[in-house]
Formats: structure tokens, sequence, C-alpha cells
């Protein structure tokens, strides 16, 4: 079975200040992983895939097969990145799990 | 290219009752996915349908089924409804198979079982 875990709930940091989303997944495969964000009154949209190895809005994520994660990092987080993110894993079976979100708030 | 829409936005029904969601792809795209959003529970995976065959459902039971039609448009349906089946019904379409493409997500059906 894939699983995909988000510890923390909620999260607040300062503007300027750094702030890193955790993502555990447990796949014994080869997994694909995403971060999905939704900001307030808006749908729920793709910010980045691991494969792409790309920056997306200042936001990076490196897949980490030792520790099985998957966390999504900022180096200085802006008012506008308040939003909730999901961390997801697709393995062999092509089914998209989620995890549980992340409602990061970015205080002024 | 028009996004995914769903239909209807908001709806009220009561216990017992059954309803019926409509999803319209991104032209194009072939799969569509099915997700349930509670505040307790998160997205939870309902089914997904790839040129009108189910390929993959998530753990709900036999009162969760859905359709997909030869447009791509596709159906859910809860029938006997329970007050827990109160949530935000999530549609998404991609190009290809889910997971091996980007999922392009609805509004959202927003349904309340009194």
């Amino acid at each position: 079975a894939q699983r995909v875990t988000q510890p923390e709930k909620l999260l607040s940091v300062f503007k300027g200040a750094p702030v890193e989303l955790k993502c555990n997944y447990s796949y014994s495969g080869s997994p694909e992983l995403f971060w999905y964000v939704q900001y307030s009154r808006q749908r729920l949209q793709l910010l980045l895939r691991h494969i792409s190895r790309e920056s997306i809005k200042g936001f990076t994520a490196d897949l980490n097969k030792g520790e099985t994660s998957f966390h999504l990092k900022k180096p200085f987080a802006q008012e506008e990145d308040s939003a909730m993110y999901y961390c997801a894993l697709t393995g062999s079976a092509r089914q998209l799990t989620f995890g549980s979100g992340t409602q990061l708030t970015v205080l002024p | 290219k028009a996004g995914v829409t769903q239909t209807p936005r908001y709806l009220i029904k009561t216990r017992g009752q059954q309803v019926t969601l409509s999803c319209s792809p991104i032209s194009g795209h072939r799969s569509v996915s099915w997700y349930q959003q509670t505040p307790g529970q998160g997205l939870q995976f309902l089914f997904e349908y790839f040129s009108e065959t189910q390929r993959n459902k998530g753990n709900f039971p036999g009162r969760f089924s859905g359709r997909q039609f030869s447009n791509s448009r596709s159906e859910m349906n809860v029938s006997t409804l329970e007050l827990g089946d109160s949530a935000l019904y999530l549609c998404a379409s991609s190009e290809g198979v889910p997971g091996a493409n980007v999922l392009t997500f609805g509004a959202g059906s927003r349904l309340t079982v009194l």
C-alpha cells in the first residue's frame, strides 16, 4: 500500500523566514512525487513534481529515497505563499494518493 | 482552453436521497478522477476513469459509483445519502493515465446532507 504523511497540519512562519513543509511516504517501489497547492478560494493546482526538478515560485523539493521524504522548501517565505499544501504520490498502480495537507500561514 | 467544469457547484440533499455530480474535463483529456475532500479526512480518492473504463477505485462503499462517457465527461452518483457524505467533491482530468500526468482540478461540487 502507498501512504503519504504530512506531520504538520498547521505551520506558521514570518515573512522572509525559511519554510519547510515535511512529507514522508511509504511505498516499496519507485514513486513519483508531487506537491499540490490550494490558495484561498482557488482550485487545487500542481506546484511541482520531483521528476521536473524545477523551482516554482521559489519552492524546491528533493526526493530522498533513503529517508523516503519529499520535503518542500523555500528560503524566504512571502505572504502570498499562505495556502494549503498537499504532498502526493503515485506508484505502479498509477493511483494518486494525497497526504492530509499542511496549512501554511506566512505572517507579516 | 476551458478548465475542468463541475456541476452543480452547490447542492443540499437530505438523508436517504441520491445525488449525481457531473464533470466535464479539459478538451482532449481522457482521464477523470474523483476525490472527496473533508476537513477531517482531507483528500480521499474515490475512483478514476480512462477511456470509459474504471481503472482504480478507492475505499468507499458501493453507494458511491461513477461512469465516464465516450466524450470523456464523467458523472458520479451517491445513493442513500448519509450525513457523513457532506463534503466537497473534486474532479480532476489529465491527458493520459493519472499519476503519470499532471492533474487539473475543477472547482468542486459542495454537497451538504441534512
